[in-house]
């Protein structure tokens, strides 16, 4: 089955800073990737996802990027803000009946 | 359109007892996914419902079950509860296969 690692578990910024969250895959069939936003008190909530057939998708601030050859993608903050705190999940699917299998998530800190 | 809900938020429970959780998918949405959320563990599948069938089932044992009714409504039930049983239970509800999870608030469950 799918094996998604992600890293770091934990990643503390200053307030402006970037932060990037790397996941990678082991199905190479897995061709949908979301990443989850979870927010104490607020559910998770789908921010960006990118599909196999495309390399970088940008979102205003976040951005994700796919290397399907290396089978790893990542999400990237810029100028991060203290709101921006929170557990960030990804997540690998590959369609048809399949479930998504989600990394062990990243509890992001952004820093004021 | 009401997201998923999912009943009740808080529950302690003794151990040895059984509970029964609650989600509500959004309207329209056929598959709803049960996930075990713990600390050191991440998102853990537990099983999926489409359909009323179950179609998907994690590496959970006998003790943890569930059902989906004709209006998509979903429960999960888990007998015997163990201490290690402690954890935010989440429900995500999707429209079709392989597009974004609607996750609800969870429900945290706590055995003592």
């Amino acid at each position: 089955g799918e094996n998604v690692e992600q890293h770091p578990s934990t990643l503390s910024v200053q307030e402006g800073d970037s932060a990037v969250i790397k996941c990678t895959y082991s199905d190479s069939a897995s061709n949908y990737f979301p990443w989850y936003k979870q927010e104490l008190g607020k559910g998770s909530q789908l921010i960006i996802d990118i599909r196999s057939n495309v390399g970088e998708k940008k979102d205003q601030r976040i951005a994700v990027t796919l290397n399907k050859t290396a089978k790893h993608f990542s999400l990237h903050i810029t100028e991060t803000q203290p709101e921006d705190s929170a557990v960030y999940f990804c997540a690998a699917s590959k369609g048809g009946s399949y479930i998504p299998t989600f990394g062990r998530g990243t509890s992001l800190i952004v820093h004021p | 359109k009401a997201g998923v809900t999912q009943t009740p938020r808080y529950l302690i429970k003794t151990r040895g007892q059984q509970v029964t959780l609650s989600c509500s998918p959004i309207s329209g949405h056929r598959s709803v996914s049960w996930y075990q959320q713990t600390p050191g563990q991440g998102l853990q599948f537990l099983f999926e419902y489409f359909s009323e069938t179950q179609r998907n089932k994690g590496n959970f044992p006998g003790r943890f079950s569930g059902r989906q009714f004709s209006n998509s409504r979903s429960e999960m039930n888990v007998s015997t509860l163990e201490l290690g049983d402690s954890a935010l239970y989440l429900c995500a509800s999707s429209p079709t296969d392989n597009t974004e999870a609607f996750f609800g608030q969870g429900t945290r469950l706590t055995v003592v």
